[in-house]
């Protein structure tokens, strides 16, 4: 697949705890971004990292990219219930097209 | 603006029937626009995308079609649909920015019985 590929497929962790998920990728890239999307509706976009990155951080979120091994993280810290959700890696496969991976399902019980 | 009008929210049509979903969007003029399916609890597939009027590409050999009549609208169609384009039908546009961030849609719930 020329899709990133996220894993774990899903997760279910306590409020307060960390949630870190992982995207892996083939090809390489100019930079990889991460969506999150909550249940029947559209996706929104969180946080780009270029790949001359290596770490980048959007209040609660933290995402790493490691390009020797096609590999991207999302940590979400002290997770909230309103966190359950989700979450999509994306890169471009050419100018023009954004392919995502399967995603992440995310669950966090209060 | 970056907002983007996608109807209806939901749609139940019998197999067979023609499709018609209509996207419009709002902000800078000739932005890229896309058409991704979802299935159920899976990830995005991407159909069709444009990058100007009647300048339209399509992804994978299927049922559907896509116009562009206007700058800012993006049509997806179907003349006879089938149980296979059952799905969540989402509509997005790029940044203007070289980075392409996706603005999407609420997206259309698509049931064919």
């Amino acid at each position: 697949s020329q899709q990133g590929e996220e894993d774990p497929q899903a997760l279910s962790i306590q409020e307060g705890e960390n949630a870190t998920m992982n995207c892996s990728y083939k090809t390489s890239i100019n930079n990889l971004q991460w969506y999150r999307q909550n249940s029947g509706r559209g996706l929104v976009h969180l946080i780009l990292i270029r790949s001359n990155e290596r770490e980048k951080h959007s209040g609660r979120l933290r995402v790493t990219l490691d390009t020797s091994k096609k590999s991207s993280s999302l940590l979400i810290t002290a997770s909230r219930a309103a966190d359950t959700a989700s979450y999509f890696c994306a890169r471009h496969q050419g100018a023009q097209k954004l392919v995502f991976g399967q995603g992440t399902r995310l669950t966090i019980n209060p | 603006s970056q907002t983007i009008h996608q109807w209806p929210a939901t749609l139940v049509q019998p197999v067979g029937s023609p499709l018609s979903l209509e996207c419009t969007v709002e902000g800078t003029s000739n932005p890229n626009l896309y058409w991704y399916r979802q299935a159920a609890g899976r990830g995005l597939q991407l159909l069709f995308y444009s990058i100007g009027i009647d300048q339209i590409s399509s992804e994978v050999p299927q049922n559907l079609s896509a116009s562009r009549p206007q700058d800012r609208q993006f049509i997806l169609s179907s003349k006879k649909l089938l149980l296979s384009d059952s799905g969540f039908y989402l509509c997005a546009r790029a940044s203007t920015t070289t980075e392409g961030k996706l603005f999407f849609g609420s997206g259309t719930q698509l049931s064919v019985l």
